[in-house]
């Protein structure tokens, strides 16, 4: 079956822009997760899902940040206001559940002009 | 603040030989420790993972060696191969929590 998609694959805006970053988990697993991952640097988590409520979004840097999953599948991460500090890989992860593995799709790169 | 120290930054091992890289932790709630790999462009991929109720847990070439005293524990990659070379991360998940504590990555590159 599929994995997880994330669409755009690259994403380039202006400081000051509104970017959406899409998530399409693996079918039938219950929890998404959004991290993002700064050159050189390991993942770092922003929020995570359980069906369509966020359960934990103590990541979320400050409330420019926003994610939503209407339905308890796709799941978008919204950034107003972009900032050249926001550049990074966006990766979503998807899980069958609490205490399940983390299974990652390929992330979008956002760059912040 | 770092909750998981890795290292070394980048690591370079000759064919057949053994790779080590090393991961630290402070908070004493972590409970499960993987190990993720992962190559350019793609996500990360869970490669092994132990919890501290063993110290040692082996798949095929790849060995987590886990000191819940010391707060440490290490992959090994037995008889590296080129195919080996990427980039890992250990990581750490405190019970009950789903967020993941990544480390800040190993670059390993084996050569011919």
């Amino acid at each position: 079956g599929a994995g997880v998609s994330q669409t755009p694959s690259n994403k380039v805006t202006e400081k000051g822009k509104y970017v959406e970053l899409r998530c399409d988990p693996i079918s039938g697993h219950t929890a998404l997760y959004w991290y993002r991952q700064s050159l050189g640097q390991g993942p770092e988590f922003l929020i995570y899902f359980q069906g369509t409520g966020a359960a934990d979004d103590s990541g979320l840097p400050n409330d420019r940040f926003f994610a939503v999953r209407p339905e308890g599948s796709v799941s978008t991460l919204k950034i107003q206001r972009t900032e050249r500090g926001d550049s990074a890989v966006y990766l979503c992860a998807s899980s069958l559940g609490t205490g399940h593995e983390q299974f990652f799709g390929p992330g979008t790169r956002l760059t912040v002009l | 603040q770092q909750q998981v120290k890795q290292s070394p930054q980048s690591l370079i091992v000759q064919k057949g030989g053994i790779s080590i890289i090393n991961c630290a932790y402070e908070n004493t709630a972590f409970d499960y420790f993987p190990w993720y790999q992962q190559f350019p462009g793609k996500g990360p991929a869970l490669l092994i993972a132990i919890r501290p109720d063993v110290s040692e847990k082996k798949e095929g070439r790849f060995t987590i060696s886990f000191n819940k005293s010391a707060k440490q524990f290490s992959l090994h990659i037995m008889d590296s191969q080129p195919g080996d070379s990427a980039t890992y991360f250990c990581a750490a998940q405190p019970f009950g929590n789903e967020k993941l504590t990544f480390g800040t990555g190993t670059r390993l590159t084996i050569i011919p």
